[in-house]
């Protein structure tokens, strides 16, 4: 079935250094793919978007593109900070003729950035 | 302002009690899901539904129950039968489909379960 795999964490950086959180899929079909992030004690907050190859998802300075050749959707961003201190997950959607808009995450990657 | 609510936001329980948490969203979002988390897991997909008065499994529906008796309201009933109920459960909800954006999942804060 499909499936998401994302980098071990934690991962931790000083601040303003930069991220890449790496996040590679298995799907069948041509799934949406979606960063969340999570910060302590809350639900989650979609971060950024991609609904077909090539496309890129951006975000408070977060970015990520879909990458069918590789299958992957890894994030990026140039200069962290310590409010970005947070997990990220990410998730891609079934787009098949269902539709029924369930996710499939990764298993998260926590972000801790020291001043 | 428009939004999910869970309810309540940390519970404690007995071991062979059923508890209910609630989900609630006035986004007048069609489709409405649960899911669980675990420390160091992704979330697992609980129940959703797309309609009033229907839903399906997700991939870890054993031991768990839920009701759309309204468009609104999404309830999820632990049971005794679920054999490791501590956990982070959230809720989210998704507008129909058809419409732009519409696979984005908007979630709630979270309800937190501890099983003594």
């Amino acid at each position: 079935g499909d499936s998401v795999t994302q980098m071990e964490g934690p991962v931790t950086l000083s601040e303003e250094a930069f991220l890449t959180i790496n996040c590679t899929y298995t799907a069948t079909g041509y799934p949406s793919l979606f960063w969340y992030v999570q910060y302590p004690g809350e639900g989650l907050q979609l971060l950024l978007k991609a609904t077909k190859a090539d496309d890129k998802g951006s975000n408070k300075g977060f970015e990520a593109t879909y990458r069918k050749e590789t299958t992957s959707f890894h994030l990026e961003k140039g200069s962290v900070q310590v409010s970005d201190s947070a997990v990220y997950f990410c998730a891609l959607s079934d787009t098949g003729s269902s539709n029924t808009g369930k996710l499939i995450f990764g298993q998260g990657t926590t972000l801790q950035v020291k001043p | 302002d428009g939004g999910i609510t869970q309810s309540p936001k940390y519970l404690f329980r007995k071991e062979g009690q059923n508890v209910t948490l609630s989900c609630e969203q006035n986004l007048n979002h069609d489709a409405m899901y649960w899911y669980r988390q675990d420390p160091g897991q992704g979330l697992r997909l609980i129940y959703y539904s797309q309609i009033v008065n229907d839903f399906q499994k997700g991939d870890i529906a054993e031991g768990y129950s839920v009701s759309r008796e309204k468009k609104e309201s999404f309830p999820l009933t632990v049971t005794s039968a679920q054999k490791n109920p501590t956990a982070f459960y959230l809720c989210a909800s998704r507008m129909d489909r058809g419409i732009s954006g519409a696979n984005v999942l908007t979630f709630g804060a979270g309800s937190r379960l501890t099983v003594l």
